[in-house]
């Protein structure tokens, strides 16, 4: 069965400063991966996700993730956070391009942005 | 130019009296999905249509129900809300080769 790991549930980062947001995922075949988010009370954002190919992927708002398979991990980072990106971060892993199966969530990680 | 569109926003609704929440996209996606998802955790598949084909997870409870009249779109029943069903309920599409796409939400009180 396929799984995902978030070990970190709130980081605080000052605005200005970098962040890295950590995903392990655990999964027998190819994964296809992807990084959500969710601002209060709202649906799910994509921000970015990883099939095939290059494993270093940029997306949406500044943020880009790698793919590293020998450590099972998809790791969200960005090099300069803003008050905006304060939100919940989810990491998900699918058994297909679409998920067409259904994806399976990591718990999220809380992102809190000082001042 | 809302692509997935959930009704109602927020809902309240009684112990054990039967709640229909309704998704509909624009995106002619064959592929719609239910997402579970309570305060603090993780969104939880709870069942999707592959076109009509209908797609339960294990572990849905039988309280929870789906229909899907046509392509663009799909309502989740629940027959007999209990209080610990009170969450966000998220719809998302996809085709089977692109990303799912997500609605607003439900927000799911039970009183």
């Amino acid at each position: 069965a396929q799984s995902v790991t978030q070990p970190d549930i709130h980081i605080t980062v000052s605005e200005g400063a970098s962040l890295e947001l950590r995903c392990n995922y655990s999964y027998g075949a190819t994964p296809y991966l992807f990084w959500y988010v969710q601002s209060p009370g709202q649906g799910l954002q994509l921000l970015l996700k990883y099939f095939s190919g290059d494993t270093l992927v940029q997306g949406i708002k500044g943020f880009e993730a790698e793919f590293k398979r020998s450590q099972s991990s998809f790791n969200l980072r960005k090099p300069s956070v803003h008050w905006s990106d304060a939100a919940e971060y989810f990491c998900a892993v699918g058994s297909t391009v679409g998920g067409a199966d259904g994806l399976t969530f990591g718990k999220g990680t809380h992102l809190i942005i000082q001042p | 130019d809302a692509m997935v569109i959930q009704n109602p926003r927020y809902q309240v609704t009684q112990f054990g009296k039967p709640v229909t929440l309704s998704c509909s996209q624009t995106l002619n996606h064959n592929v719609m999905y239910w997402y579970q998802q309570k305060s603090s955790q993780a969104p939880k598949l709870l069942f999707h249509y592959y076109d009509k084909d209908f797609n339960n997870e294990a572990d849905t409870p039988d309280n929870f129900q789906s229909r899907r009249p046509n392509t663009s779109f799909c309502f989740l029943d629940i027959r007999s809300p209990g209080l610990g069903d009170a969450a966000m309920y998220l719809c998302a599409t996809s085709r089977w080769d692109t990303e799912a796409f997500f609605g607003q939400g439900t927000r799911l009180t039970v009183v």
